[in-house]
């Protein structure tokens, strides 16, 4: 029962704003969205996450649509580390099964 | 340590062995999670504990998988006649509670022969 739509592959250009976009349209009231991204055999790394407001850390930006039902990952000026595989997921924080689907394969190019 | 430790890194075995894979999180996480993950592939959710009890174990495959927490700190994922197809990096995951926020290890790869 896969809660988000991710599009399996996007590029970015190095030194350009990478944008990658998550479906979620049947997201519940009480649930958060997180992202997290896995580079090459290491484990997932926690980016950022968000409830209905916009957030912004010093990797990244997370916009959510008024309506909750999809969200961008913005990383304002891409490397070549940030090549990875980038997962959206939505969850109840207080409730911790988090399920991971298969995620976007971000490729920075030079 | 500053993280969530897995060990072994690397574990072969041959097809009908038992495994022991652990996990040590970081002090003071209750929660902690199992995943394993194919090659091409998202991580696949296994079990979550909170504390000592398993507070979801719905994705454990089979019965011969088995995982467990007894002092709330080090678990153990066990696997009892291991399969082919078993073959997996197996990761590990812990966080506080109510932060959703969850740090990973870098995993054990499960090769059975």
């Amino acid at each position: 029962d896969a809660k988000t739509t991710q599009p399996p592959s996007m590029d970015c250009a190095e030194g350009r704003a990478a944008n990658l976009p998550c479906n979620h349209s049947t997201i519940s009231g009480n649930e958060y969205v997180y992202w997290y991204r896995q580079i090459h055999s290491q484990g997932p790394q926690y980016i950022i996450h968000g409830l209905k407001n916009n957030e912004t850390n010093e990797m990244a930006s997370l916009i959510i649509t008024e309506d909750r039902k999809s969200s961008t990952l913005i990383l304002p000026h891409a490397t070549l580390r940030d090549t990875a595989v980038y997962y959206c997921i939505v969850r109840v924080a207080r409730i911790s099964d988090m399920r991971f689907g298969a995620g976007t394969r971000l490729t920075v190019k030079p | 340590g500053a993280g969530v430790s897995q060990t072994p890194s690397n574990k072969v075995t041959e097809k009908g062995k038992y495994v022991e894979l652990r996990c040590d999180p970081i002090s003071g996480h209750t929660a902690l999670y199992w995943y394993r993950q194919s090659l091409g592939q998202g991580p696949e959710f296994l079990i979550y504990f909170q504390g000592t009890g398993a507070a979801d174990d719905s994705g454990l495959p089979n019965d011969r998988f088995f995982a467990v927490r007894p002092e709330g700190s080090v678990s153990t994922l066990k696997i009892q006649r291991t399969e082919r197809g078993d073959s997996a990096v197996y990761l590990c995951a812990s966080s506080l509670p109510g932060t959703g926020v969850a740090f990973f290890g870098q995993g054990t790869r499960l090769t059975v022969v």
